[in-house]
């Protein structure tokens, strides 16, 4: 079965300074990369996806680069602000509804 | 206007009891799914639902079941909870099974 490993676990960044928080997977049928937030007391939220025939997307703040040779997924977020304070949650899909989320990233961010 | 929309938001319980989560979408989406987060934020697929098949996952006692009475709601059967059940249940939409749309969750507390 699919094995997803987020890295870190638990990221501080100062206010305004980038955050990358990787993605690593197994499966090499997967061809679906979405990248969630989720905000205390919450749902997880989809915040920006990739397909597998793009290697990097970008909306605003954030952006999920691809590389499928290596099996990983990053997401980006530049210029951090405190309301991205939140866990981030990966979930690598080959489209057949046996979707493994990573384990998540805390991500906060320092005044 | 809310997407996916799930009750109740919290439910305490005593071992044993049955009870129910319910859950609507009105985005006309075509599968609908129940997920488990545990105390340490790790979110787990329980079931996948659209007009044409059920998937479960293996791991999920057969005291929940789901149940859909239409293409927009899939409520969720508890029978006999017990203290290990205790988790925030979320529900969550998805059209051809490309990115999700999450319920704010409802936080099941057995004593």
């Amino acid at each position: 079965g699919e094995n997803v490993e987020q890295h870190p676990s638990t990221l501080s960044v100062q206010e305004g300074d980038s955050a990358v928080i990787k993605c690593t997977y197994s499966d090499s049928a997967s061809n679906y990369f979405p990248w969630y937030k989720q905000e205390l007391g919450k749902g997880p939220q989809l915040i920006i996806d990739i397909r597998s025939n793009v290697g990097e997307k970008k909306d605003q703040r954030i952006a999920v680069t691809l590389n499928k040779t290596a099996k990983h997924f990053s997401l980006h977020i530049t210029e951090t602000q405190p309301e991205d304070s939140a866990v981030y949650f990966c979930a690598p899909d080959r489209g057949d509804d046996k979707i493994i989320f990573g384990k998540g990233t805390r991500l906060h961010i320092l005044p | 206007d809310t997407a996916v929309s799930q009750t109740p938001k919290y439910l305490v319980t005593q071992m044993g009891n049955d009870k129910s989560i319910k859950c609507e979408q009105n985005l006309g989406h075509d599968t609908m799914y129940w997920y488990k987060q545990d105390s340490k934020k790790f979110l787990k697929i329980m079931f996948s639902y659209n007009n044409k098949e059920l998937i479960i996952n293996e791991t999920v006692p057969n005291r929940f079941s789901p149940k859909s009475p239409d293409k927009a709601h899939l409520n969720l059967h508890i029978n006999s909870l017990e203290l290990g059940d205790s988790a925030v249940y979320f529900c969550a939409s998805s059209q051809d099974k490309l990115g999700y749309t999450f319920g704010s969750g409802t936080r099941l507390t057995v004593v």
